[in-house]
């Protein structure tokens, strides 16, 4: 079965970076794109970006263009999302999803998801 | 980017109740439009691709409809393990927006 397994919980200090990774497995992992999105508490969620698994291309939302690097390593099926400048608004919980592209449109929707990894940025 | 609009924000209703939720975009996505519950402490998951199609799996009393800048999620006889909160997101524009919400709570 499908499974997107995520790193731990993350204890930050403002300034500093985190690396959050998303293990599948139970597909291709080159045939579907990867996506990432946050939830700040007791907020909605916010969409961050994609990797294509294959190329490893990426596009960012404009608000994390300059802090975040999204990256992927095929021979361990894993996503990474990488955030620089932690600030203390970046406290959320990140998820990566898989992006299914049900019609061939060119417009998925998100299938399946990692069970999210709660970052806490704290002096 | 587009923005996404869900109203209302939150509503309470009862067990069997009809339930609709909207969602509108600030310009025509065509129908580019998916709708997630997330329940607590849970990822999202899936319910409707492409305004109206029902993912595998998810109960025939959830539809969507709507195409264009209105969409909207109704749930046809509400039940228990629906009480969460609904998001809509357009994947129109390669920014895919989420819309802010809707929370439906118990009566």
């Amino acid at each position: 079965q499908v499974q997107l397994v995520q790193s731990g919980a993350e204890v930050q200090k403002p300034g500093a970076s985190v690396k959050v990774s998303c293990k599948v497995s139970g597909y291709t992992f080159t045939d579907y794109y990867m996506h990432w999105v946050r939830q700040a508490p007791g907020q909605g969620l916010e969409w961050m970006g994609w990797i294509n698994p294959n190329s490893g291309g990426t596009k960012y939302a404009q608000k994390f263009q300059d802090w975040v690097t999204m990256t992927r390593d095929t021979s361990i099926t894993t996503a990474y999302m990488e955030l620089n400048r932690l600030r203390s608004d970046d406290t959320a919980v990140y998820y990566c999803a898989r992006a299914k592209d049900f019609l061939r449109l060119g417009r998925p929707a998100f299938d399946y998801w990692g069970q999210g990894t709660l970052v806490t940025v704290s002096s | 980017d587009i923005q996404m609009t869900q109203s209302p924000s939150s509503l309470s209703a009862s067990v069997g109740d009809r339930v609709s939720i909207s969602c509108r975009a600030s310009q025509s996505i065509s129908s580019y439009l998916n709708w997630y519950q997330q329940k607590p402490g849970k990822a999202p998951k899936l319910l409707i691709f492409v305004a109206s199609s029902l993912q595998s799996g998810v109960p025939s009393r959830f539809s969507g409809s709507g195409s264009g800048t209105d969409f909207t999620l109704t749930i046809s006889s509400l039940q228990p393990e629906d009480f969460a909160t609904y998001y809509c997101q357009q994947t129109y524009s390669n920014m895919f927006t989420f819309g802010g919400g809707t929370k439906v709570e118990i009566k």
